[in-house]
């Protein structure tokens, strides 16, 4: 089974610190990603990676940064957290490509409160 | 471009009764269609998928949704709701390619809260 493993489902931090959300995967995907989940704005993507070092947009990315040195692990940086920072992060993963197979698997999530 | 638009941001039904829940896309391509379900707490699961083969796509838990490229549609059905199907669904589409790389990136729906009443 792919797991996508995240490494805190609940997160406190004040404003202003720099926090580290960490997403492991174990299946070899080439391809990650970072999405922020709000009440009725559904799933919007941050960042994406799709090689060791390399990283694109997505459609949210101001505030955050991201980090891949490793295959397995891509990581989101919020460099100074605000309290419109506060949401549910899930990081997905998944083969290249569009095919049929090459669908995302997602973690479980972690829920960050920036006060 | 593309988009997902759900009709309808809460549907409730009774227990044992359809369910429908629907969803309209938008795609430059040809689309891979997908429904995820969340329940509270939990984390997202693929309830089905549309690529391109059958357009009557069934998944788990007796959902199936219908591929309708003329309507531009991708309803999610199921003929007698059962109160462990009470979760938020999202309608995704992904596209084969984006901005020139083959990533297939997905585009989520805002999410349809269902209630079910006993």
């Amino acid at each position: 089974d792919v797991k996508v493993t995240q490494s805190s489902r609940y997160l406190v931090k004040r404003t202003g610190e720099k926090v580290f959300l960490e997403c492991v995967q174990d299946m070899d995907h080439e391809n990650m990603f970072w999405y922020r989940q709000d009440p009725g704005l559904g799933l919007r993507l941050i960042y994406f990676s799709y090689d060791v070092k390399m990283k694109e947009k997505g459609d949210i990315p101001e505030g955050y940064s991201v980090s891949r040195e490793k295959k397995e692990r891509f990581s989101l940086i919020l460099e100074s957290a605000s309290t419109n920072q506060t949401s549910m992060y899930l990081c997905a993963s998944s083969f290249p490509g569009g095919g049929p197979k090459n669908e995302q698997y997602f973690g479980p999530g972690t829920r960050l409160t920036v006060t | 471009a593309q988009s997902v638009t759900q009709l309808d941001s809460h549907v409730s039904v009774s227990e044992g009764t359809p369910v429908l829940l629907r969803c309209n896309y938008s795609s430059s391509y040809s689309p891979s269609l997908f429904w995820y379900v969340q329940h509270p707490n939990k984390g997202l699961q693929l309830l089905l998928k549309y690529t391109s083969a059958a357009t009557l796509v069934k998944g788990i838990n007796g959902f199936e949704a219908e591929f309708k490229k003329s309507e531009t549609s991708f309803h999610l059905t199921k003929p007698s709701a059962h109160m462990s199907d009470a979760a938020e669904y999202f309608c995704v589409v992904r596209t084969l390619a984006d901005r020139g790389s083959t990533l297939g990136r997905l585009y989520f729906g805002r999410g349809t809260q269902l209630t079910v009443w006993p």
